[in-house]
């Protein structure tokens, strides 16, 4: 069946500096989400990949899904304290809408 | 607007016992979804709604797993006899109605604890 995994699994980061984090998928995809989970929170939707080579920002977020559309990354500059929390990468299963879900990447922030 | 909401936000019960779990979606929102997250993973598939009926069950473990939505709104995850091994975090989560370009919102979770 489809998998889908991040790397690394966790990530320690001084605060200031940049990052990232990668999400790999067994399959192509048909698009690609990213949702970032707050320690003791539940899962909050980020962004969404639709097309090969897309590249979108948030602010200090750069997201970016593969040319082959089964490989992403987000990548983080200047890591604050409020960017503490998984990462997870979702992806749909191949019909459907029911997304499998990497294993995320912990992300803990160093003053 | 209100969220997706669920109660209860944690319960704790004996190996063997039956619970249930509910969701209510965000209002407008045809399409529902359960997932059970255990601890340091992300969260596993367990069903989709697609209205009032089960669109795909093919993440529930076993049969012991049931879910209903009769009115096509709120849900109900069902566990019979329940094991301790069903212990996890289960999250609920909805969206518009249809195809895959839609961002799933997610409850707060239930923290199931069998003991």
């Amino acid at each position: 069946g489809q998998q889908v995994m991040q790397i690394p699994q966790y990530q320690h980061v001084q605060e200031g500096e940049d990052f990232t984090t990668y999400c790999n998928s067994s399959t192509t995809l048909s698009n690609i989400q990213w949702y970032k989970q707050r320690p003791g929170g539940h899962p909050v939707f980020l962004i969404q990949l639709v097309k090969s080579g897309e590249v979108k920002k948030q602010k200090r977020l750069t997201f970016q899904f593969g040319e082959a559309k089964k490989n992403s990354s987000l990548h983080i500059t200047a890591t604050q304290t409020t960017d503490v929390g998984t990462y997870f990468c979702a992806g749909p299963k191949a019909a459907g809408n029911k997304l499998t879900f990497g294993g995320g990447t912990r992300v803990l922030v160093k003053p | 607007g209100a969220g997706v909401s669920q109660t209860p936000s944690n319960k704790v019960t004996e190996k063997g016992k039956y619970v249930e779990l509910r969701c209510d979606p965000i209002s407008g929102h045809t399409a529902l979804y359960w997932y059970r997250q255990s601890l340091g993973q992300g969260p596993e598939f367990l069903i989709y709604f697609q209205g009032t009926g089960a669109a795909d069950d093919s993440g529930l473990p076993n049969d012991r797993f049931f879910a209903v939505r009769p009115e096509g709104s709120v849900s109900t995850l069902k566990i019979q006899r329940t094991e301790r091994g069903d212990s996890a975090v289960y999250l609920c989560a909805s969206s518009f109605p249809e195809g895959q370009l839609y961002e799933q919102y997610f409850g707060p979770g239930t923290r199931l604890t069998v003991t």
